[in-house]
């Protein structure tokens, strides 16, 4: 069972706007900042989204991602066949860094 | 940035591992460091943190006692050290460095090493 709660699978056609939920807690999203990865089958995960909202050089615009009191969104516009992955939130609690179990996203 | 993990293998439960991550690109010594797993079919997993001057170390309820976080500011080289391994060890672990813009986040990641504890 992981610290932060995330909805095991989601899907999108091509071209369409999809939201991955996290929801965790006043020790973890409530009180530190939120991380998003992606992960491609049999690769390291990839830097997506780091403190709530902010994408590393060379993430394009098309992500983007939030922060409300406990829970985080990320957001994939303008979806893509290449992005079908996972994706894990990820934030620092108490003492402990914690991730969300993953989401399977599946463009149809 | 570049991160290169090494050391893994097959070991009985009840043994010991060493792995290393060699980092090259950026300033090591200047970087958190953190080891991430991944057991097979499963989510990420966080193992340790470690502070620039390995000052400070942090871990998993899982590892404490057993796993030791290192590094060698003056060769760029990270080191796990896993002792008493369970099977449920058994995992691809990663090396990432944390990154500097404020909050904790592993920014870059190598590509991982498989430790398989398996009698």
């Amino acid at each position: 069972q992981s610290v932060l709660t995330q909805p095991p699978s989601a899907s999108g056609t091509p071209g369409q706007r999809v939201t991955i939920s996290c929801s965790g807690s006043s020790s973890n999203i409530g009180s530190n900042t939120v991380n998003w990865y992606r992960q491609l089958p049999g690769t390291a995960p990839k830097l997506l989204i780091y403190s709530n909202n902010q994408r590393p050089s060379g993430v394009p615009d098309r992500f983007s991602g939030s922060k409300s009191g406990t829970s985080a969104s990320l957001a994939i516009s303008g979806l893509q066949s290449e992005d079908e992955a996972d994706y894990y939130c990820a934030a620092w609690d108490d003492s402990r860094g914690v991730f969300g179990g993953g989401t399977k996203l599946t463009v149809l | 940035v570049q991160l290169a993990e090494s050391g893994g293998g097959l070991v009985q439960p009840g043994g010991s591992l060493r792995l290393s991550c060699a980092a090259s690109g950026f300033r090591f010594s200047s970087y958190w460091m953190t080891w991430v797993r991944q057991a097979p079919g499963k989510g990420l997993e966080w193992v340790a943190n470690i502070k620039h001057d390995g000052s400070e170390k942090y871990y998993v309820d899982s590892v404490k006692g057993r796993f030791t976080i290192s590094r060698d500011n003056a060769k760029n080289l990270l080191y796990l050290q896993m002792n008493s391994l369970r099977v449920e060890d058994t995992a691809v672990y990663f090396c990432a460095n944390l990154g500097h813009s404020g909050g904790w986040y592993p920014d870059s990641w190598g590509q991982g090493t498989l430790v398989t504890v398996s009698s």
